[in-house]
């Protein structure tokens, strides 16, 4: 299996603030890295797929980059919606895995 | 619009199957550009895919469930369903179904809560 790694696990920060979060995969992957938000009692929702591909109706704040193994999730201006769990997920070789999240929460 | 729902027991007995069936709306199961996946959270944990199932029957599975899982669509009634068997009370978890457009988790039910106990 391929195993995915986020850095940090949590972190805090400000409305306003730019935020970064990191998804490393065991092995390359290419671009098939997607990226999830999950707010508290809700089911996962799709941000980012194909590792820089913005899904429709997500705003142009968050953007992602990476190829290969190391991939980055950016929030341009942090806004109060955006207080969540994100996670990463391959799509490269089944079993599809997930990373063990990031928690953006109020500094 | 799509939409998909779960349903089943919310209350499984350790060493029984656990069954859950996911209703489609908005879209048919049989629509060749979407496979067919459910993926679970434990209480306060990560997201574990469990397996999909494509429109023609065909299925994939995660190995460390493959043993004990199964997955099965209904054209007909345009639904999925999931059974896992001789669960646990490590098989407690919310249970998604969610439509996998290539490789990419786009549409998620709400979540069924199952809780393994006697």
């Amino acid at each position: 299996d391929i195993q995915m790694t986020q850095s940090p696990s949590s972190l805090s920060a400000s409305v306003g603030d730019r935020v970064t979060i990191t998804c490393r995969a065991s092995q390359t992957i290419s671009t098939s890295l997607n990226w999830y938000q999950q707010k508290s009692g809700k089911a996962p929702k799709l941000l980012i797929y194909a590792a820089s591909s913005l899904q429709s109706g997500v705003p142009s704040r968050f953007s992602g980059s990476g190829s290969g193994t190391d991939f980055t999730l950016s929030i341009s201006i942090l806004q109060p919606e955006d207080f969540a769990t994100y996670y990463c997920q391959q799509g490269y070789s089944p079993p599809w895995t997930f990373g063990q999240g990031t928690r953006v929460d109020v500094k | 619009q799509v939409q998909l729902q779960e349903s089943g027991p919310g209350l499984v007995k350790p060493s029984e199957t656990l069954s859950l069936t996911c209703t489609v709306s908005g879209v048919s199961v049989d629509n060749g550009d979407y496979y067919w996946s459910w993926i679970r959270q434990p209480p306060g944990k990560g997201l574990e895919w469990i397996g999909y199932v494509y429109y023609s029957g065909h299925t994939n599975y995660n190995p460390s469930l493959k043993s004990r899982v199964s997955i099965s669509i209904d054209t007909s009634k345009n639904q999925f369903s999931l059974n896992l068997t001789s669960v646990t009370a490590a098989d407690a978890a919310v249970y998604y179904c969610v439509r996998d457009a290539i490789w990419r988790f786009d549409t998620w039910g709400q979540g069924a809560l199952v809780t393994v106990s006697s």
